[in-house]
């Protein structure tokens, strides 16, 4: 069964380090997403991306995130300078085509990263 | 602001005991509701989802799920549970039509399950 991949399973980073989480999603899906969980809290969302360009993101994903599709199955999320504050699990998720009501398919969470800011 | 509430942070129940999880959300338009499950040690994966028609949903491993839109809800019931049914569980939203697919969680449920 297809299963959307994330690398590394966990890193460890000093503050103000850049890092890039990597995602594999499912490989005909169109939709795709970051989210995050910080110890104790919500999964929050992060950002969504379709077609080659962020559809919407949240007011978390500031000008030190960025994302990138760079191939055409790798979809990454770079943190330019890390903050304490960054430690978290980080999801990818993909989905496939909206159905035929026009709603959002099921998303596919991979197993997540874990980021730890010293 | 869009929320999701879930009402129990730990439940803690025998094996065979039934199982209701309560869901509420903020948000009056029309909503696709889901119901994920994770396991331990591994990834979410989606148990049940409703998107229009019957409100009863059945969804994977004896879950189901109802919505109940005048209550802005969408418990998570299982008649009988096992101890496999041992994980976190979250419910999510995406509110709306014409958005982008943004899933918003509630807190999440701790279900432990005596043997």
């Amino acid at each position: 069964e297809p299963e959307v991949t994330q690398t590394p399973s966990h890193q460890v980073t000093q503050m103000g380090q850049e890092v890039i989480l990597r995602c594999v999603p499912i490989s005909n899906h169109l939709y795709f997403y970051w989210y995050r969980q910080i110890l104790g809290q919500k999964v929050e969302f992060l950002v969504s991306f379709y077609n080659n360009e962020i559809s919407e993101k949240s007011e978390i994903f500031d000008d030190q995130f960025s994302v990138e599709r760079p191939d055409g199955s790798n979809f990454t999320l770079k943190i330019r300078s890390t903050k304490l504050e960054d430690s978290a699990m980080y999801f990818c998720a993909s989905s496939d085509t909206l159905t035929a009501g026009g709603f959002y398919n099921e998303q596919f969470f991979g197993p997540g990263t874990r980021l730890t800011v010293l | 602001a869009q929320s999701v509430s879930q009402h129990n942070h730990h439940v803690i129940l025998s094996e065979a005991a039934s199982l209701e999880l309560g869901c509420n959300y903020s948000y009056g338009g029309t909503v696709n509701l889901f119901w994920y499950v994770q396991y331990p040690g591994q990834h979410l994966q989606l148990l049940l989802k409703y998107f229009s028609g019957d409100p009863l949903v059945k969804g994977i491993k004896g879950f189901e799920a109802e919505f109940i839109k005048s209550k802005f809800s969408f418990n998570l019931r299982k008649p009988s549970v096992q101890w496999s049914d041992t994980a976190e569980y979250f419910c999510a939203v995406i509110p709306g039509s014409g958005n982008t697919g943004k899933l918003i969680f509630g807190q999440g449920t701790t279900l432990q399950v005596k043997p």
